[in-house]
């Protein structure tokens, strides 16, 4: 069974530019969370993803979209990259209803280099 | 919104002694409390947690306290094996009723290094 797959895994920006991260839940999942983690640091929620919706924002610029498909799976963009964006984006899986309910489970990520 | 401090951020133990790592938390709607262990180059993986109903769980050398009066939880590590060494984070969040809302706070980190 496979976990949470998150792509690129890695990848190089210039500043200005946009990129799209992308994300397959753990089978089972239904809800998408997207977090980044700059180095050194935990973990900061961006945003959720519950049937095709937002459902929960974090404090971040709308620089920062995202999109569920009816699959499931998500992706998350992010426009006029700035340096500071420079961070291992992680995609975290869960399902919504039911026990177990807020146990996520984490991709690899995905690390974006702004230059 | 939530905070969550972490303590310390770098403890060096010996193999087979005990590791603690503390966390304290500010809103007091929080009511579930996960331990995550990322190693490098991999994403947090979820080793233990606990509810707000609950004071206190273990599983084999893994053990988590909660005290919601005082708004704090801890991470409880016996009996240390060198693979034991990663980066251990605490976050906290808030079940509303019958829904997930995956909405994690997390602390700081805490570099755990366990020499053989």
């Amino acid at each position: 069974d496979a976990g949470v797959t998150q792509s690129p895994t890695h990848l190089i920006k210039t500043r200005g530019q946009q990129v799209t991260l992308r994300c397959s839940p753990k089978s089972g999942h239904d809800t998408v969370s997207w977090y980044q983690q700059a180095l050194g640091q935990g973990p900061q929620f961006i945003f959720q993803y519950y049937e095709e919706e937002e459902r929960q924002r974090g404090n971040f610029p709308d620089r920062f979209s995202g999109h569920q498909f009816p699959n499931y799976s998500s992706e998350l963009n992010v426009n006029a990259l700035l340096l500071g964006d420079s961070a291992l984006y992680l995609c975290a899986s869960s399902h919504t209803l039911g026990n177990g309910a807020n146990v996520l489970t984490f991709g690899a990520g995905s690390r974006l280099t702004v230059l | 919104g939530e905070n969550v401090e972490q303590h310390p951020s770098t403890l060096s133990v010996q193999e087979g002694d005990s590791a603690v790592i503390k966390c304290t938390y500010s809103d007091s709607a929080s009511n579930y409390f996960p331990w995550y262990k990322q190693e490098l180059g991999k994403g947090p993986q979820l080793i233990i947690d606990i509810r707000s109903n609950v004071g206190e769980k273990k599983d084999q050398r893994i053990a988590v306290t909660l005290n919601k009066t005082a708004k704090h939880f801890s991470l409880h590590i016996t009996e240390t094996q060198p693979e034991d060494s990663a980066v251990y984070f605490c976050a906290a969040s808030t079940h509303a009723g019958g829904t997930s809302y995956g909405k994690l706070t997390f602390g700081q980190g805490t570099i755990l290094t366990v020499h053989p």
